[in-house]
């Protein structure tokens, strides 16, 4: 079965730095990967997928298939980046496989 | 605006008194699905619908039932809640599945004494 590992389930740093956050994935095709975010009591958010490329937030992912890493990064952290980040695979058509999350404190 | 409704967003209950979540979405979405979330565990995925009248089980089905009677409305049944069900939950849909992503409710944080 699919699975996605997100080392790390905490990560501080300071405003102005560069953010990485790391996802690791367990699939044997071309997966199709997302990131989530989760601001503190809302909703989960769509952040950015695999296939779109786009940079959203400033933040962008590239899918290495060696490692078989999806990692998400951002040249210069905000305060209003502090959240709770999830990275999703696919497993079949009906689920979504989510990572344990990071939660991610940018200080001031 | 495009979004899914859950009702109630709190909820404090006791043991064994049957209880409904609702979701509904206004995307005209084929696919719904219940997650819940926990600290340390993530998300897991409680049912999932892939239309009217089609659901299966996720990973966490114990305990919960669903129904999906109207394309829109996805409700999350508690027959007889127990305390190991005290979660945040989290009703999600997508046009074509998870290859597309989900959208996801507010989330209801059920508490159950």
């Amino acid at each position: 079965a699919q699975r996605v590992t997100q080392p790390e389930k905490l990560l501080s740093v300071f405003k102005g730095a560069p953010v990485e956050l790391k996802c690791n994935y367990s699939y044997s095709g071309s997966p199709e990967l997302f990131w989530y975010v989760q601001y503190s009591r809302q909703r989960l958010q769509l952040l950015l997928r695999h296939i779109s490329r786009e940079s959203i937030k400033g933040f962008t992912a590239d899918l290495n298939k060696g490692e078989t890493s999806f990692h998400l990064k951002k040249p210069f952290a905000q305060e209003e980046d502090s959240a709770m980040y999830y990275c999703a695979l696919p497993q079949g058509a009906q689920k979504l496989v989510f990572g344990q999350g990071t939660r991610l404190t940018i200080n001031p | 605006e495009a979004q899914v409704t859950q009702n109630p967003r709190y909820l404090i209950t006791v043991t064994g008194k049957k209880l409904t979540v609702t979701c509904s979405q206004n995307m005209n979405h084929e696919y719904m699905s219940w997650y819940r979330q926990d600290p340390g565990l993530g998300l897991r995925q409680i049912y999932y619908s892939m239309n009217v009248e089609v659901t299966d089980k996720g990973d966490v089905p114990e305990g919960y039932k669903v129904s999906r009677k109207e394309k829109r409305n996805f409700p999350l049944i508690l027959e007889s809640p127990s305390p190991n069900q005290t979660s945040l939950y989290f009703c999600a849909s997508s046009p074509g599945g998870a290859y597309y992503g989900y959208t996801f409710g507010s989330g209801t944080r059920l508490t159950v004494v």
